[in-house]
């Protein structure tokens, strides 16, 4: 069964720390992306890699980087945490012909 | 810039009532166009999809035609269950391949009643 699996559930961190959100999937894809999820504004795209140490910005990397060392693990990076980066974090997976894969996202708060 | 357009939630209805969930898009090109489903506490699921005009997509009762002539994707059901109540998200690929990135509408709350 295809996998991809988002290391935490709910995350609270404080403003100005450092966070990282991991994504691993199984499926041996070459694709992956991170989306941000907010009420009203559906999803929006914030960095993809369609290769490994590949990263390219998606709508709004601002605030955001990326690590990509393993084909399987995309980690997306909040260098220094502001409240506006409260949001879900959605991680997907796709190859070419069976489409895109989701994680059942992350909760994260921001205080 | 490519962009989808969702009809404005949320919807509700009762058991057995035909659904309508409208979505119109904007794009270069000729995208491929999706309907995802997230239900309660979960990532987003492939409903169906259409890669080219006049295609139909279906699954589990739901349906949509993908019509270039008024760029649109309407999601459709005869007759709606309460296990469908979730959010559906209309979204088009930048490029042919279903894998290629994904631009993705506002969703829709859709609540079914018993």
């Amino acid at each position: 069964d295809v996998k991809v699996t988002q290391s935490s559930r709910y995350l609270v961190k404080r403003t100005g720390e450092k966070v990282f959100l991991e994504c691993v999937q199984d499926m041996d894809h070459e694709n992956m992306f991170w989306y941000r999820q907010d009420p009203g504004l559906g999803l929006r795209l914030i960095y993809f890699s369609y290769d490994v140490k590949m990263k390219e910005k998606g709508d709004i990397p601002e605030g955001y980087s990326v690590s990509r060392e393993k084909k399987e693990r995309f980690s997306l990076i909040l260098e220094s945490a502001s409240t506006n980066q409260t949001s879900m974090y959605l991680c997907a997976s796709s190859s070419q012909v069976e489409g895109l894969f989701f994680g059942s996202g992350t909760q994260l708060s921001v205080l | 810039g490519n962009s989808v357009t969702q009809m404005e939630g949320p919807v509700t209805l009762s058991e057995e009532a035909f659904l309508t969930i409208n979505c119109t898009y904007t794009a270069t090109g000729y995208p491929s166009l999706f309907w995802y489903v997230q239900y309660p506490g979960e990532g987003l699921q492939l409903l169906l999809k259409a890669t080219k005009a006049d295609d139909k997509g279906s699954n589990k009762g739901f349906e949509a035609t993908y019509r270039k002539e008024t760029t649109s994707f309407h999601l459709e059901k005869g007759s709606v269950q309460v296990s469908d109540s979730a959010v559906y998200f209309c979204a088009l690929s930048e490029g042919q391949a279903s894998g290629s990135r994904l631009t993705f509408g506002e969703g829709t709350q859709l609540t079914v009643n018993p």
